[in-house]
Order: C-alpha cells, then sequence, then structure tokens
C-alpha cells in the first residue's frame, strides 16, 4: 500500500499569509494526486486534482505542484473561508489512501 | 444536479450487522465507478471499497477485506455496503463518493468531486 505523509499536521496562520503543505507518497505515483478541503461536519470538498489542476469553482489563490513523491498544496494568501483541514489523496493505485490531513488554524 | 444520500446507519453492537444504501441521482449511476470512505470521529478520510461500473471491478481496504461487501443496483441508481462482524474501529460517518468527471476533463475521474452527506455508523455495546 501506498502510505501518504503530510507535514505539518497543523500550522497557524493569519489572514493574508502564505500557507504551504507538503504530501510525500511512499512510492511514486505520477500525477495521480488530489488535494481535498474539509470544514468541521461537512464532507470533504475536492480543490486540486492531477496534482496541479484547480477544480472548477475552487479559487485562484488554491494551487497544487510536483509529481512523483512530493507534492505542495499552496494558499497564496489565506483567507477567513480557508480555515480548515486539507488532506491529500493518491490515485494511482489500490487501496486509495489519504494523508493523515493538515488542520490550518487562525494565529 | 448530482446528489447522494446514504441511510442506514446507527447503533450496533459489535459483532453485529448493517446494511448501508446510498441513493444516487443527477447523473447516469451506470455509467460510473463509486466508492465508499469513511472517517471515525475526529479522525482523517479512509477509503472503504470501489465498485466498477458494471460491478466486475472490487476493491477493499484490509481494515474491512473479508468483513464487508459492496454492491450496486444499477436499475435502482443504487449502492450497498453490507457490513458484518462489526467492531468498535468502523465507528464512523460513512460517505458514497462516484468517480464523476465533467467529460471535459476526464482527468478527474479518479477523484472524489462529490460526496454525499454521510451516515453515522456506531459500534458499541
Amino acid at each position: 500500500d501506498i502510505q501518504m505523509t503530510q507535514s505539518p499536521s497543523s500550522v497557524s496562520a493569519s489572514v493574508g499569509d502564505r500557507v504551504t503543505i507538503t504530501c510525500r507518497a511512499s512510492q511514486g505515483i505520477s500525477s495521480y494526486l488530489a488535494w481535498y478541503q474539509q470544514k468541521p461536519g461537512k464532507a470533504p470538498k475536492l480543490l486540486i486534482y492531477a496534482a496541479s489542476s484547480l477544480q472548477s469553482g475552487v479559487p485562484s489563490r488554491f494551487g497544487g505542484s510536483g509529481s512523483g513523491t512530493d507534492f505542495t498544496l499552496t494558499i497564496s494568501s489565506l483567507q477567513p473561508e480557508d480555515f480548515a483541514t486539507y488532506y491529500c489523496q493518491q490515485a494511482n493505485s489500490f487501496p486509495r489512501t489519504f494523508g493523515q490531513g493538515t488542520k490550518v488554524e487562525i494565529k | 444536479e448530482v446528489q447522494l444520500v446514504e441511510s442506514g446507519g446507527g447503533l450496533v453492537q459489535p459483532g453485529g450487522s448493517l446494511r448501508l444504501s446510498c441513493a444516487a441521482s443527477g447523473f447516469t449511476f451506470s455509467s460510473y465507478s463509486m466508492n465508499w470512505v469513511r472517517q471515525a470521529p475526529g479522525k482523517g478520510l479512509e477509503w472503504v471499497s470501489y465498485i466498477s461500473s458494471g460491478s466486475s471491478t472490487i476493491y477493499y481496504a484490509d481494515s474491512v477485506k473479508g468483513r464487508f461487501t459492496i454492491s450496486r443496483d444499477n436499475a435502482k441508481n443504487s449502492l450497498y455496503l453490507q457490513m458484518n462482524s462489526l467492531r468498535d474501529e468502523d465507528t464512523a460517518v460513512y460517505y458514497c463518493a462516484p468517480n464523476y468527471y465533467d467529460t471535459k476533463h476526464p482527468a478527474q475521474r479518479y477523484y472524489f468531486d462529490y460526496w454525499g452527506q454521510g451516515t453515522l455508523v456506531t459500534v458499541s455495546s
């Protein structure tokens, strides 16, 4: 199974800050990676697919990069509605696996 | 509009069984593979199972293999998860998620753009 490791587990940031979350796969997954945002009590929301493609309707301040084993989600200017937990997920093979999550908190 | 409505959750004793359902609408259900994903209280997301559009290909997470069975009825636009020999650690919100995608962006087909509201399964004595 492919293990997905996110870092950091949590980050405290202020509105307007640039935030970067990393995700590392235990083996190469090409660009088969997605990023999701989840708010308490809600289902996850797809932000980025295929490592760097922005899902329709997602603000352009969200960006994804990487391939192989190392990936990054960047929020260029944090907005109040961005405080949430973010997960990466690999789609290279079964079983599909998620990272453990990164909680973005208000500083 | 894609809609997914899960049902069938509830309180069950360890060792018991439960059958979850997911009613899908707003897309051609029979054309898309489907998944179950769960989230234990206060924990992260865990993919549980996958079924192809015609039910020919099925995968399970190791944590549920041999205990859970995924199935679908394309005539009823419904997905199911039969859960047997339930354990405390199966306590979670269970979501169904299709591999539905915009035909202009086929790369989306590997990911989960639509989710139901989830149904809570609590395994406890």
